[in-house]
Protein backbone atom coordinates (compact mmCIF):
# COMPACT_ATOMS: atom_id res chain seq x y z
CA UNK A 1 0.00 0.00 0.00
CA UNK A 2 1.47 3.53 -0.81
CA UNK A 3 2.09 5.79 1.92
CA UNK A 4 2.78 9.55 1.27
CA UNK A 5 4.32 11.53 4.26
CA UNK A 6 5.16 15.07 4.82
CA UNK A 7 8.40 16.03 7.04
CA UNK A 8 7.60 18.96 8.92
CA UNK A 9 3.96 18.93 9.02
CA UNK A 10 5.10 22.81 9.73
CA UNK A 11 7.05 25.28 8.95
CA UNK A 12 7.98 28.83 9.85
CA UNK A 13 10.46 31.00 7.93
CA UNK A 14 11.23 34.48 7.69
CA UNK A 15 10.44 36.38 4.44
CA UNK A 16 13.01 36.15 1.95
CA UNK A 17 13.84 32.69 2.57
CA UNK A 18 14.53 29.84 0.48
CA UNK A 19 11.75 27.39 1.46
CA UNK A 20 12.14 23.86 1.09
CA UNK A 21 9.28 21.22 1.50
CA UNK A 22 10.07 17.27 1.44
CA UNK A 23 7.57 14.67 0.16
CA UNK A 24 8.19 10.68 0.53
CA UNK A 25 6.41 7.81 -0.79
CA UNK A 26 7.23 4.18 -0.38
CA UNK A 27 6.51 2.37 -3.30
CA UNK A 28 8.06 3.53 -6.65
CA UNK A 29 6.04 2.37 -9.20
CA UNK A 30 4.28 5.85 -9.61
CA UNK A 31 3.24 7.86 -13.22
CA UNK A 32 3.51 11.20 -11.83
CA UNK A 33 3.76 13.30 -8.65
CA UNK A 34 1.93 16.41 -7.68
CA UNK A 35 2.31 19.35 -5.70
CA UNK A 36 -0.69 21.43 -4.50
CA UNK A 37 -1.23 24.87 -2.84
CA UNK A 38 -3.87 24.78 -0.30
CA UNK A 39 -5.33 28.36 1.49
CA UNK A 40 -6.91 27.79 4.77
CA UNK A 41 -10.76 26.53 4.17
CA UNK A 42 -10.57 26.20 0.52
CA UNK A 43 -9.55 23.69 -2.07
CA UNK A 44 -6.39 22.49 -3.80
CA UNK A 45 -4.95 23.94 -6.60
CA UNK A 46 -2.17 22.59 -8.58
CA UNK A 47 1.24 23.80 -8.75
CA UNK A 48 3.51 21.79 -10.44
CA UNK A 49 3.17 17.70 -11.62
CA UNK A 50 6.59 15.66 -12.47
CA UNK A 51 5.56 13.10 -14.66
CA UNK A 52 7.95 9.87 -13.17
CA UNK A 53 10.51 10.12 -16.71
CA UNK A 54 10.85 13.85 -15.08
CA UNK A 55 13.81 14.20 -12.67
CA UNK A 56 12.11 18.46 -12.20
CA UNK A 57 9.72 20.80 -13.19
CA UNK A 58 9.90 24.30 -12.81
CA UNK A 59 7.15 27.14 -12.43
CA UNK A 60 8.41 30.54 -11.69
CA UNK A 61 9.56 30.94 -8.48
CA UNK A 62 8.85 26.96 -7.98
CA UNK A 63 11.04 24.31 -8.51
CA UNK A 64 10.17 20.32 -7.49
CA UNK A 65 12.56 17.28 -8.03
CA UNK A 66 11.90 13.61 -7.89
CA UNK A 67 13.40 11.01 -7.39
CA UNK A 68 11.91 8.05 -7.54
CA UNK A 69 14.15 5.12 -6.46
CA UNK A 70 14.60 6.89 -3.58
CA UNK A 71 10.68 7.73 -3.49
CA UNK A 72 11.38 11.42 -2.26
CA UNK A 73 10.36 14.67 -4.27
CA UNK A 74 11.33 18.15 -2.73
CA UNK A 75 9.69 21.67 -3.61
CA UNK A 76 11.75 24.31 -3.55
CA UNK A 77 10.20 28.21 -3.36
CA UNK A 78 12.83 30.74 -3.77
CA UNK A 79 12.83 34.44 -2.00
CA UNK A 80 9.87 33.90 0.11
CA UNK A 81 7.00 35.90 0.28
CA UNK A 82 4.12 36.33 3.12
CA UNK A 83 1.61 35.40 -0.17
CA UNK A 84 3.23 31.62 0.10
CA UNK A 85 1.78 31.21 3.31
CA UNK A 86 -0.25 28.20 2.98
CA UNK A 87 -0.53 24.46 3.32
CA UNK A 88 1.55 22.53 0.31
CA UNK A 89 0.57 19.10 -0.51
CA UNK A 90 1.75 16.44 -2.58
CA UNK A 91 0.30 13.31 -4.11
CA UNK A 92 1.48 10.42 -6.16
CA UNK A 93 -0.64 8.92 -8.88
CA UNK A 94 -0.44 5.23 -9.07
CA UNK A 95 -1.89 2.41 -11.74
CA UNK A 96 -5.75 2.25 -11.86
CA UNK A 97 -5.40 6.09 -11.56
CA UNK A 98 -5.08 6.12 -8.01
CA UNK A 99 -3.81 9.01 -6.00
CA UNK A 100 -2.42 9.00 -2.89
CA UNK A 101 -1.99 12.14 -1.01
CA UNK A 102 0.38 13.02 2.00
CA UNK A 103 -0.50 15.02 4.76
CA UNK A 104 0.36 18.52 3.79
CA UNK A 105 3.22 21.03 5.19
CA UNK A 106 1.98 24.07 6.93
CA UNK A 107 4.22 26.96 6.04
CA UNK A 108 4.15 30.62 7.36
CA UNK A 109 6.10 33.12 5.80
CA UNK A 110 6.66 35.96 8.30
CA UNK A 111 7.29 39.52 7.02
CA UNK B 1 -15.69 32.17 -15.04
CA UNK B 2 -15.03 28.36 -15.46
CA UNK B 3 -14.54 26.39 -12.11
CA UNK B 4 -16.00 24.50 -9.58
CA UNK B 5 -18.64 25.42 -7.08
CA UNK B 6 -19.20 23.66 -3.54
CA UNK B 7 -22.34 24.31 -1.65
CA UNK B 8 -22.94 24.70 1.44
CA UNK B 9 -19.76 26.09 2.39
CA UNK B 10 -20.83 25.21 6.14
CA UNK B 11 -23.15 22.58 6.92
CA UNK B 12 -24.65 20.75 9.96
CA UNK B 13 -25.78 17.32 10.71
CA UNK B 14 -28.04 15.96 12.97
CA UNK B 15 -28.07 12.76 14.75
CA UNK B 16 -29.57 10.14 12.07
CA UNK B 17 -29.79 12.72 9.33
CA UNK B 18 -28.98 12.82 5.78
CA UNK B 19 -27.44 15.88 4.08
CA UNK B 20 -26.39 16.64 0.78
CA UNK B 21 -23.67 18.24 -0.79
CA UNK B 22 -23.73 20.75 -3.82
CA UNK B 23 -20.77 19.89 -6.56
CA UNK B 24 -20.77 22.00 -9.71
CA UNK B 25 -18.73 22.55 -12.45
CA UNK B 26 -18.55 24.71 -15.78
CA UNK B 27 -15.68 23.38 -16.97
CA UNK B 28 -17.21 20.31 -19.45
CA UNK B 29 -15.17 17.66 -17.55
CA UNK B 30 -16.37 14.11 -18.00
CA UNK B 31 -14.72 12.72 -14.72
CA UNK B 32 -15.71 14.41 -11.01
CA UNK B 33 -14.55 12.93 -7.44
CA UNK B 34 -15.67 13.43 -3.98
CA UNK B 35 -12.47 13.69 -1.47
CA UNK B 36 -12.80 13.65 2.40
CA UNK B 37 -9.96 15.71 4.39
CA UNK B 38 -9.20 15.34 8.04
CA UNK B 39 -6.92 17.94 10.09
CA UNK B 40 -3.31 16.97 9.27
CA UNK B 41 -4.45 13.91 7.25
CA UNK B 42 -4.13 13.84 3.08
CA UNK B 43 -7.31 13.44 1.30
CA UNK B 44 -9.35 10.39 0.83
CA UNK B 45 -10.95 9.10 -1.64
CA UNK B 46 -14.87 8.92 -1.35
CA UNK B 47 -16.19 8.25 -4.80
CA UNK B 48 -15.80 8.88 -8.39
CA UNK B 49 -17.38 9.66 -11.92
CA UNK B 50 -16.00 9.30 -15.10
CA UNK B 51 -19.46 9.67 -16.99
CA UNK B 52 -22.85 10.13 -16.44
CA UNK B 53 -24.61 7.76 -14.81
CA UNK B 54 -21.90 6.00 -13.57
CA UNK B 55 -19.43 6.01 -10.51
CA UNK B 56 -17.38 3.96 -8.81
CA UNK B 57 -16.38 3.37 -4.80
CA UNK B 58 -13.47 4.83 -3.39
CA UNK B 59 -11.16 4.16 -0.22
CA UNK B 60 -14.16 5.01 2.22
CA UNK B 61 -17.10 5.08 0.40
CA UNK B 62 -19.19 3.76 2.99
CA UNK B 63 -21.60 5.73 5.00
CA UNK B 64 -21.82 8.41 1.70
CA UNK B 65 -23.93 8.05 -2.06
CA UNK B 66 -23.96 10.11 -4.88
CA UNK B 67 -25.34 10.35 -8.13
CA UNK B 68 -24.26 11.57 -11.69
CA UNK B 69 -27.57 12.20 -13.71
CA UNK B 70 -26.26 15.23 -15.15
CA UNK B 71 -22.20 15.72 -16.54
CA UNK B 72 -22.39 18.97 -14.71
CA UNK B 73 -23.56 17.83 -11.39
CA UNK B 74 -22.22 15.35 -8.89
CA UNK B 75 -23.77 15.70 -5.05
CA UNK B 76 -22.64 13.46 -2.19
CA UNK B 77 -25.36 12.73 0.73
CA UNK B 78 -23.55 11.35 3.99
CA UNK B 79 -26.33 9.08 5.38
CA UNK B 80 -26.93 8.71 9.05
CA UNK B 81 -24.97 5.36 8.05
CA UNK B 82 -21.66 7.70 8.64
CA UNK B 83 -20.58 7.47 12.29
CA UNK B 84 -17.84 9.76 12.17
CA UNK B 85 -19.10 12.53 9.25
CA UNK B 86 -16.96 15.87 10.28
CA UNK B 87 -14.79 16.56 7.85
CA UNK B 88 -14.02 19.12 5.07
CA UNK B 89 -15.01 17.70 2.14
CA UNK B 90 -13.87 18.77 -1.39
CA UNK B 91 -14.88 18.29 -4.76
CA UNK B 92 -13.03 17.86 -7.84
CA UNK B 93 -12.70 17.26 -11.37
CA UNK B 94 -10.59 16.32 -14.58
CA UNK B 95 -10.60 16.09 -17.94
CA UNK B 96 -10.79 12.54 -18.28
CA UNK B 97 -10.16 10.02 -15.40
CA UNK B 98 -6.76 9.09 -16.83
CA UNK B 99 -2.67 9.35 -16.28
CA UNK B 100 -1.50 12.69 -15.73
CA UNK B 101 -4.56 14.38 -15.49
CA UNK B 102 -4.54 17.69 -13.75
CA UNK B 103 -7.40 18.10 -11.00
CA UNK B 104 -9.42 21.19 -10.62
CA UNK B 105 -11.10 21.59 -6.60
CA UNK B 106 -14.13 23.57 -5.48
CA UNK B 107 -13.82 25.53 -1.95
CA UNK B 108 -15.00 22.91 0.07
CA UNK B 109 -17.72 21.92 2.44
CA UNK B 110 -17.06 21.84 6.16
CA UNK B 111 -19.44 19.24 7.36
CA UNK B 112 -19.93 19.05 11.07
CA UNK B 113 -22.42 17.13 13.70
CA UNK B 114 -24.37 19.09 15.96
Amino acid sequence: KQEVTQIPAALSVPEGENLVLNCSFTDSAIYNLQWFRQDPGKGLTSLLLIQSSQREQTSGRLNASLDKSSGRSTLYIAASQPGDSATYLCAVEAAGNKLTFGGGTRVLVKP
Amino acid sequence: DGGITQSPKYLFRKEGQNVTLSCEQNLNHDAMYWYRQDPGQGLRLIYYSQIVNDFQKGDIAEGYSVSREKKESFPLTVTSAQKNPTAFYLCASSQNRGTNEKLFFGSGTQLSVL
